[in-house]
């Protein structure tokens, strides 16, 4: 079955430091790719998109990814964590050819800042 | 301005109760979604609608049901049958194409006492 693996439910980071959140998709068929960040108790905001037009994608906040075929991986980077970074993200596929715009969701990864 | 809307923020009620949670959009968006919320198991898909009048089974519908008479509204009604109900519940919409973004709401907290 077609799925989307985060590496790493939990992530501890310092205030500074390079963050670096892993994301895996299954498929050789290369999908559309989205980040999403969600705080507490409130919905989900798109992070970042990929849709083929270049493998660098830049999104807010400072966060960038990359996506690379080979290594099936959309991995979400942002090269200084600040204390407002502290969220979960989570890294979605759409699959496929097709309308639904149906996505899957990895199991997200909670990114702590320490002071 | 334009967005989600869900409502009620905080649910709780007692075993063996229906209960409807609101999703209103003015984004104008044909596709909408419902997707349950559980700790350490990301997003699963409950159901959603490409269009008005019309909605499919997503991979936990059990126990759930919608209506789609209005584009701008997506209620979702979590029934007795549901077995576990206590989640947050999140609305989305998306205008319909491959690849498009959702837009999510602030979600819904059901507690079942």
């Amino acid at each position: 079955a077609q799925s989307v693996t985060q590496l790493g439910s939990h992530v501890s980071v310092s205030e500074g430091a390079l963050v670096l959140l892993r994301c895996n998709y299954s498929s050789s068929v290369p999908p559309y790719l989205f980040w999403y960040v969600q705080y507490p108790n409130q919905g989900l905001q798109l992070l970042l998109k990929y849709t083929s037009a270049a493998t660098l994608v830049k999104g807010i906040n400072g966060f960038e990814a990359e996506f690379k075929k080979s290594e099936t991986s959309f991995h979400l980077t942002k090269p200084s964590a600040h204390m407002s970074d502290a969220a979960e993200y989570f890294c979605a596929v759409i699959y496929g050819s097709g309308n639904t715009g149906k996505l899957i969701f990895g199991q997200g990864t909670t990114l702590q800042v320490k002071p | 301005d334009g967005g989600i809307t869900q409502s009620p923020k905080y649910l709780f009620r007692k075993e063996g109760q229906n209960v409807t949670l609101s999703c209103e959009q003015n984004l104008n968006h044909d596709a909408m979604y419902w997707y349950r919320q559980d700790p350490g198991q990301g997003l699963r898909l409950i159901y959603y609608s490409q269009i008005v009048n019309d909605f499919q089974k997503g991979d936990i519908a059990e126990g759930y049901s919608v209506s789609r008479e209005k584009k701008e509204s997506f209620p979702l009604t979590v029934t007795s049958a549901q077995k576990n109900p206590t989640a947050f519940y999140l609305c989305a919409s998306s205008t319909q194409g491959q690849g498009g973004e959702l837009f999510f709401g602030e979600g819904s907290r059901l507690t079942v006492l």
